[in-house]
């Protein structure tokens, strides 16, 4: 069964730049989610989605980043325009329930974005 | 809003013996705290969890521990081998209402074990 993937693994862009990434979840979990670590800190909540739907996007930065989740599949997050200060490794996790046995969440290998 | 800390930031040990991370959170409502170990270009992995229900939890080498009075909870590894080299993360969620799922994570552990 495959993992959660995200694409790409590595992203360099230069300020001002747009980048989207991409990420697949494991098939027929309902609920995605973003998160964030940026230089060594902690992982920081950005978005959960229940299917297409947005749930909860209160750990969204600011209007630069949006994300949309495509007929409740695959997800896309995307920066624009880019600032120094977004870069860091994004990551993706998908999990299956809204319940507490359902409750393992599945992360991607991430994206390392590093803007210059 | 939850906040979790988690200490300490860098952890080295010898092989074979124990490790011991600690977590404390501030949200009483939290139910659910699942431990994550990441690996070098990989991304998070659980290896255990808890729920609010139960104070101890175990899986082989690895244990953890949950205090709700003192809102405090803890990963014990046993017998360290090279390979539980990683940096090792705490999170904390509140499963119910509106925000299921969501993980507040602790600042993570380099964890570093010596053959």
């Amino acid at each position: 069964e495959a993992g959660v993937t995200q694409f790409p693994s590595h992203s360099v862009i230069e300020k001002g730049q747009t980048v989207t990434l991409r990420c697949d979840p494991i098939s027929g979990h309902d609920n995605l989610y973003w998160y964030r670590r940026v230089m060594g800190k902690e992982i920081k909540f950005l978005l959960h989605f229940v299917k297409e739907s947005k749930q909860d996007e209160s750990g969204m930065p600011n209007n630069r980043f949006l994300a949309e989740r495509t007929g409740g599949t695959y997800s896309t997050l995307k920066v624009q325009p880019a600032e120094l200060e977004d870069s860091g490794v994004y990551f993706c996790a998908s999990s299956q329930g809204q319940v507490l046995r359902d409750t393992e969440a599945f992360f991607g290998q991430g994206t390392r974005l590093t803007v210059v | 809003g939850e906040n979790v800390e988690q200490h300490p930031s860098t952890l080295s040990v010898q092989e074979g013996d124990s490790a011991v991370i600690k977590c404390t959170y501030s949200d009483s409502a939290s139910n659910y705290f699942p431990w994550y170990k990441q690996e070098l270009g990989k991304g998070p992995q659980l290896i255990i969890d808890i729920r609010s229900n139960v104070g101890e939890k175990k899986d082989q080498r690895i244990a953890v521990t949950l205090n709700k009075t003192a809102k405090h909870f803890s990963l014990h590894i046993t017998e360290t081998q090279p390979e539980d080299s990683a940096v090792y993360f705490c999170a904390a969620s509140i499963y119910g209402g509106t925000s299921y799922g969501k993980l507040t994570f602790g600042q993570g552990t380099i964890l570093t074990v010596h053959p």
